[in-house]
């Protein structure tokens, strides 16, 4: 009964890299939510994905993020070119159905990424 | 702007107590309410939800109060073990919305 599975959990890039973090949802669950969490702060929402479509991305900073949950395989956030301030937790998560009216999301594990 | 806040950084418990972590929100569309618990090193784990059409739901230690005139939820853990030290989220969402908004967290200490 694996849950949300995550990887790489820690990743380490020098300024200007690229980072993918790859994020495979619960057993039987379509939609996957990525969430971010800076250091002292609460998680912040970034995107929601169903399989092949971005729902709602009203939290994916404009330049340098991008988000995708293909037909086959992992959902991948992409942050291109990253800086300092990109350093930070991200969590994935995915729920069997939209997460609202009692639908709870469940948590991976997070990938923490460093920018040194 | 932060539509829920969480302002006790950290609470201190003596073990065996009842720990009382609060929560308040300022978006009068939040329907639904949810506490995570997260560890160091790991992602957050569900404990206990809350639906607006209800005041109150209980789940063996755990129980959350929801005041939606004074836009306030609470969870209650009793009695506190050394286990529940951690850090605890609130989140909440709106109906018909796919995200959850968090507070910043509050850590629980529980003392032997």
């Amino acid at each position: 009964n694996a849950g949300v599975m995550q990887n790489p959990r820690h990743l380490v890039r020098r300024r200007g890299q690229e980072a993918r973090l790859r994020c495979s949802p619960m057993k039987g669950h379509s939609h996957v939510y990525w969430y971010r969490q800076l250091p002292e702060e609460g998680l912040k929402f970034m995107v929601y994905l169903q399989k092949e479509n971005i729902i709602d991305e009203s939290g994916m900073p404009k330049e340098r993020f991008s988000a995708e949950f293909p037909k086959e395989g992992p959902s991948i956030l992409r942050i291109q070119q990253v800086v300092r301030g990109d350093s930070a937790a991200y969590f994935c998560a995915s729920s069997p159905s939209m997460a609202n009216s009692g639908n709870t999301i469940y948590f991976g594990e997070g990938s923490w990424l460093t920018v040194v | 702007d932060q539509q829920v806040k969480q302002n006790s950084p950290s609470l201190s418990v003596q073990e065996g107590r009842i720990s009382i972590l609060n929560c308040d929100y300022t978006n009068s569309m939040f329907d639904y309410f949810l506490w995570y618990k997260k560890y160091p090193a790991e992602g957050p784990t569900f404990l206990i939800s809350i639906s607006s059409i209800k005041d109150k739901n209980e789940d063996g230690r755990f129980t959350v109060f929801l005041n939606k005139s004074a836009k306030h939820l609470s969870l209650h853990i009793v009695p506190s073990q050394p286990g529940d030290s951690a850090v605890y989220f609130c989140a909440a969402s709106e109906e018909g919305a796919q995200k959850l908004v968090f507070g910043q967290g509050t850590r629980l200490t529980i003392n032997p």
